[in-house]
This record gives C-alpha cells, sequence and structure tokens, in this order.
C-alpha cells in the first residue's frame, strides 16, 4: 500500500512564527487530505488538496503531485494550533505518523 | 452541516460485555468508515461502507461487527474485546473518495 511520511516528527514554535509541515506520498494520488488533531482527539479537516494550492485564513497548504510531496504553512501561530497535524492519502486513507506542534505565548 | 456525531464520548466495558458505538451523519454521505487510534499513533482504518453495503475489512478480528442499518447510521458491535483493543474509535463519513468528515470518537477502555 501507500507509504505516507512527515516531517518533523516534533516542533516548537514561540507564538507568532510561522512554520512548514512536510508530507511525501509513495506513489501518484488522488486523493491527499490534511487534518489538525486537538487534544480531545477530534480530527478537522483543514483541506483536500490532491493537487495545486490552496489558502485558508492563517493556513495554506500545496501539493506537488508529480514530485509526491504536500506542504502544510502555518503563519502567525497561535497556541490554539497545538496538537497533532496529519497528512493522509489513497483509497483507504493512509496516515502519516503525523507533526506534533507545540505553540507557547 | 458537516458534523459526524458518535455516541457514547467514553466507555469501559469489561471482557465479557457486548456493547455498540453509534455513528450518525446527516450529510447525504454515502461512504462511512471505522478507524482505531491508539495512543501517540495515526488512525488506522478497520472497515469501509459504501451505499451502505461493507465494502472493506482491514482484516479486522471478529469480535469487532460492524452494521449499517442506513445511509446515515454506522454502529460497531463489540463483543468478548482484549485489553489491546483499548483505544479511541473514530467514524468517518464522505461523498465519495474525497474529503473524510471525521465524528469527536469513542474512548474505550477494555478492562
Amino acid at each position: 500500500g501507500i507509504q505516507v511520511e512527515q516531517s518533523p516528527p516534533d516542533l516548537i514554535l514561540q507564538e507568532g512564527a510561522n512554520s512548514t509541515l512536510r508530507c511525501n506520498f509513495s506513489d501518484s494520488v488522488n486523493n491527499l487530505q490534511w487534518f489538525h488533531q486537538n487534544p480531545w482527539g477530534q480530527l478537522i479537516n483543514l483541506f483536500y488538496i490532491p493537487s495545486g494550492t490552496k489558502q485558508n485564513g492563517r493556513l495554506s497548504a500545496t501539493t506537488v503531485a508529480t514530485e509526491r510531496y504536500s506542504l502544510l504553512y502555518i503563519s502567525s501561530s497561535q497556541t490554539t494550533d497545538s496538537g497533532v497535524y496529519f497528512c493522509a492519502s489513497g483509497s483507504r486513507l493512509t496516515f502519516g505518523e503525523g507533526t506534533q506542534l507545540t505553540v507557547n505565548p | 452541516d458537516t458534523e459526524v456525531t458518535q455516541t457514547p464520548k467514553h466507555l469501559v466495558m469489561g471482557m465479557t460485555n457486548k456493547k455498540s458505538l453509534k455513528c450518525e451523519q446527516h450529510m447525504g454521505h454515502r461512504a462511512m468508515y471505522w478507524y482505531k487510534q491508539k495512543a501517540k499513533k495515526p488512525p488506522e482504518l478497520m472497515f469501509v461502507y459504501s451505499y451502505e453495503k461493507l465494502s472493506i475489512n482491514e482484516s479486522v478480528p471478529s469480535r469487532f461487527s460492524p452494521e449499517c442499518p442506513n445511509s446515515s447510521l454506522l454502529n460497531l458491535h463489540l463483543h468478548a474485546l482484549q485489553p489491546e483493543d483499548s483505544a479511541l474509535y473514530l467514524c468517518a463519513s464522505s461523498r465519495a473518495t474525497d474529503t473524510q468528515y471525521f465524528g469527536p470518537g469513542t474512548r474505550l477502555t477494555v478492562l
């Protein structure tokens, strides 16, 4: 099956900083999603982005399908951005191991 | 409305108990999913229902029994579970193979 790798595994930021999270996938896909899991376990869909670029407020994402990677950008981070960020891909939605983001005040 | 609801939020059960998890969506989605998530790990797919028929079973032990009574409801029946089955169980739905919307999950503890 498809392999999904995320980096970095952990990221600690000061409030207001910007960050880039990366997701590499092993095969061409027509399904790439980014999620944020809050400390209570709720998975929130951020982007469905099999290709191209999308923006939603302080978050944006870019997927380059031909090179098999996707990037999630977080600008002006806030403490409420803390949690685990997952990318997931493939028809059976294989998740990466996630990036644990901590934003300190 | 992009909400998927799950009940109960928490469940504690013994190894001889029978219990059920419930998931509901009213977005008209025709695909529904069960995932299992252990602590500090990503969600893992268990079952997929498409148009109320089981389309994917990821080699899940028979002590987990899914059921899709109608297009809005998905149940997961639990029987004779083991302590290692303790996890967060997540339900999701989607129109097709696109954006999946997740419920808040049920935290299951098996004693």
